[in-house]
């Protein structure tokens, strides 16, 4: 079975503080490509990161890094100095076999001035 | 900059009523997804395409949605009759298909809110 877990339904983190969201997944597929996005107020859905299963190093892109452990199926994002334009939900999505994406069911992140 | 386009935007509608909402996945784009996003189920799948062939339509209430994709360029989805209990979110998200690659994501249109009275 395909499952992307997401265990904190709301976090706080003080701005310009870094804050780790968690993503727990489970794939019996060798090759798969996980991903985060974020959902601000607005509701568009915006593309933020990537992590290939065989990808050696984590993913960065900007104040956005992705903790992978492979062996411990978790792909947690972190982001570095939170900004208050950072408070928005965010959903963990892994690609396994096939062209469907799976979705974790969100993070509520506030950023507090 | 490439975008998925979704109409329209709101729609208010009576139950019983038909709603059809238009996806046009980004140009290049041979898969396309349709989600629903509510604050009680968060975000489900309906239905997805690949090549313009529905491959996964199970999460989607057969007897009164149905979706199509009537060319490459043209994602619908239909209610008919609505209930209340559609009232949502409505995602049209296109990508490259896997193949392409692990690291082809899938880029969403900015929704269809959906209040059915």
């Amino acid at each position: 079975a395909q499952k992307i877990t997401q265990t904190q339904p709301g976090m706080f983190v003080q701005e310009k503080e870094a804050v780790t969201l968690d993503c727990t997944y489970d794939t019996s597929d060798p090759s798969y490509g996980l991903f985060w996005y974020k959902q601000p107020s607005s509701g568009e859905m915006i593309f933020l990161i990537y992590q290939g299963s065989y990808d050696q190093q984590n993913a960065t892109e900007g104040r956005y890094s992705l903790n992978f452990q492979k062996a411990r199926k978790s792909a947690n994002l972190v982001i570095s100095a939170s900004q208050l334009g950072d408070s928005a939900m965010y959903f963990c999505a892994m690609r396994p076999t096939g062209n469907q994406f799976y979705f974790g069911t969100g993070t509520s992140l506030t950023v507090i001035p | 900059d490439a975008r998925v386009t979704q109409t329209p935007r709101h729609k208010v509608t009576e139950m019983g009523q038909e709603v059809t909402m238009r996806c046009q996945p980004i140009l290049g784009h041979n898969t396309v997804f349709w989600y629903r996003q509510t604050m009680m189920q968060g975000l489900e799948l309906l239905a997805y395409f690949r090549n313009r062939a529905p491959l996964d339509d199970s999460g989607m209430p057969k007897d009164r949605f149905s979706a199509e994709m009537p060319d490459a360029t043209l994602a619908t989805l239909k209610i008919q009759p609505s209930e209340p209990r559609d009232s949502a979110v409505y995602f049209c998200a296109s990508g490259p298909a896997r193949d392409r690659g692990l690291q082809e994501t899938q880029y969403f249109g900015p929704g269809t809110r959906l209040l059915v009275l």
